[in-house]
């Protein structure tokens, strides 16, 4: 089993739907969990970060991180067509003095007029 | 501006030859990364460094080589003994504090002719 699984889609939707992306872990030490938005051939960039559980709100977007079962959410509403990317989760745990988040495989967002 | 700067954009390799990847960074980060991705797979870590003169490897270092004699610099050689090069490469920085997420630049796609 992988430490962070999360699902390759492609998921299409259409333009105004909301989006609901998801990532589950095994590792309970993870605290810090991001959401990184990847155009094709381009690098990630990142989109929402959040530390320990709760929810955090930019925009149209919303990062939601359950700890007691081990899973993280992104909520896209009001979707457009630039937001077809692939959606990156990335988490990481406070020990070993350095930060190395591990990623998950990425979900494909296409969101169609 | 602030960022991080991969070239080239592509890159060619012929059997058996050593090929060096770029990576610059203005933004005064402590720490670079060198990533994989290969389609379907995800972020895979190959080097990182967390200050100058100092590297460790990631989960894929067997066929490559780092150095890190600047802050602003960590280029990424792939050599003849990496079997499977072609991927898409990035490079990513940051502070190096466990509170900090990781910049990415635009990356590398190397091909084998």
């Amino acid at each position: 089993q992988k430490e962070v699984e999360q699902d390759p889609g492609p998921l299409s939707v259409p333009e105004g739907a909301i989006v609901s992306l998801n990532c589950t872990y095994s590792n309970s030490a993870f605290q810090y969990f991001m959401w990184y938005r990847q155009y094709s051939r381009k690098g990630p960039e990142l989109l929402m970060y959040t530390y320990s559980s709760g929810n955090k709100e930019d925009g149209r977007f919303t990062a939601q991180v359950d700890k007691s079962s081990k899973y993280i959410s992104l909520f896209i509403r009001d979707s457009q067509p630039s937001d077809s990317a692939t959606y990156l989760c990335a988490m990481s745990s406070a020990g070993g003095g350095s930060y190395i988040p591990t990623f998950g495989r990425g979900t494909s967002l296409i969101v169609h007029p | 501006d602030g960022g991080i700067t991969q070239s080239p954009k592509y890159l060619f390799r012929k059997e058996g030859q050593n090929v060096t990847l770029s990576c610059e960074q203005n933004l005064n980060h402590d720490a670079m990364y060198w990533y994989r991705q290969d389609p379907g797979q995800g972020l895979r870590l190959i080097y990182y460094s967390q200050i100058v003169n100092d590297f460790q490897k990631g989960d894929i270092a067997e066929g490559y080589s780092v150095s890190r004699e600047k802050k602003e610099s960590f280029p990424l050689t792939v050599t003849s003994a990496q079997k499977n090069p072609t991927a898409f490469y990035l490079c990513a920085s940051s502070m190096g504090s466990l509170q900090e997420t990781q910049y990415f630049g635009p990356g590398t796609r190397l091909l084998v002719l």
